[in-house]
């Protein structure tokens, strides 16, 4: 295994209700990512970190925040969470901004 | 607007046939491309690759063709296993990677 969790795995919560969502990586890697899958849109990026404190915003960023206190881990927090955030969010780490991303198993999040 | 698009939601193939998953891009500043493969509940993961400096990379079963004049890559299994029926995603590189939307394959046995 890649070293990469997610929690939760599962996730229902009420409309305007803040969430965060949190990846940590044992592999050390510079590069961490937030992605979230929607059907007839595949994979987006959120937000993505460069490094501790460093991070930048993805193709759709409103209505997420992250941070990234650590090297291994790194948070999405949602502060008033929508139905149109129903999604799975993946998050993915890299040693290199170039190379292939190691994903994680994902979090199932329904905003209800 | 997509700058990487699989424009067949679904393939089915019979075991033992070759399986082509195509994908189309905009961008001609993309220098890296990859595939990815997802089962049910878990993450995707990494399938081959291929730099915009080649045509083609071989790795097994799989095969990646990239025709840069067409923007177009394609991904070839030969033969086809029922343990291939996935979700591929096909992802092309410039400043993030970009995913398209992916093809759900069903090898049949």
């Amino acid at each position: 295994d890649a070293g990469i969790t997610q929690s939760p795995r599962h996730k229902v919560t009420e409309t305007g209700t803040p969430v965060t969502l949190r990846c940590h990586q044992t592999e050390n890697h510079r590069y961490m990512y937030w992605y979230r899958q929607d059907p007839g849109h595949g994979l987006r990026l959120i937000h993505y970190s460069y490094g501790v404190k460093d991070t930048d915003k993805g193709e759709v960023s409103d209505g997420y925040s992250v941070s990234r206190s650590k090297t291994e881990d790194f948070l999405l927090t949602l502060e008033s969470a929508t139905s149109s955030q129903t999604s799975v969010y993946f998050c993915a780490i890299s040693g290199d901004r170039g190379y292939g991303y190691t994903f994680g198993s994902g979090t199932r999040l329904t905003v209800v | 607007d997509q700058q990487v698009k699989q424009n067949s939601p679904s393939l089915s193939v019979q075991e033992g046939r070759i399986s082509i998953l195509n994908c189309d891009y905009t961008n001609s500043m993309f220098d890296y491309f990859l595939w990815y493969k997802k089962y049910p509940a878990e993450g995707p993961t990494f399938l081959i690759s291929i730099s915009s400096i080649k045509d083609k990379n071989e790795d097994g079963r799989f095969t990646v063709f990239l025709n840069k004049s067409a923007k177009h890559l394609s991904l070839h299994i030969v033969p086809s296993q029922p343990g291939d029926s996935a979700v591929y995603f096909c992802a092309s590189h410039f400043d993030q990677f970009y995913f398209g939307t992916g093809t759900s394959l069903t090898v049949i046995p």
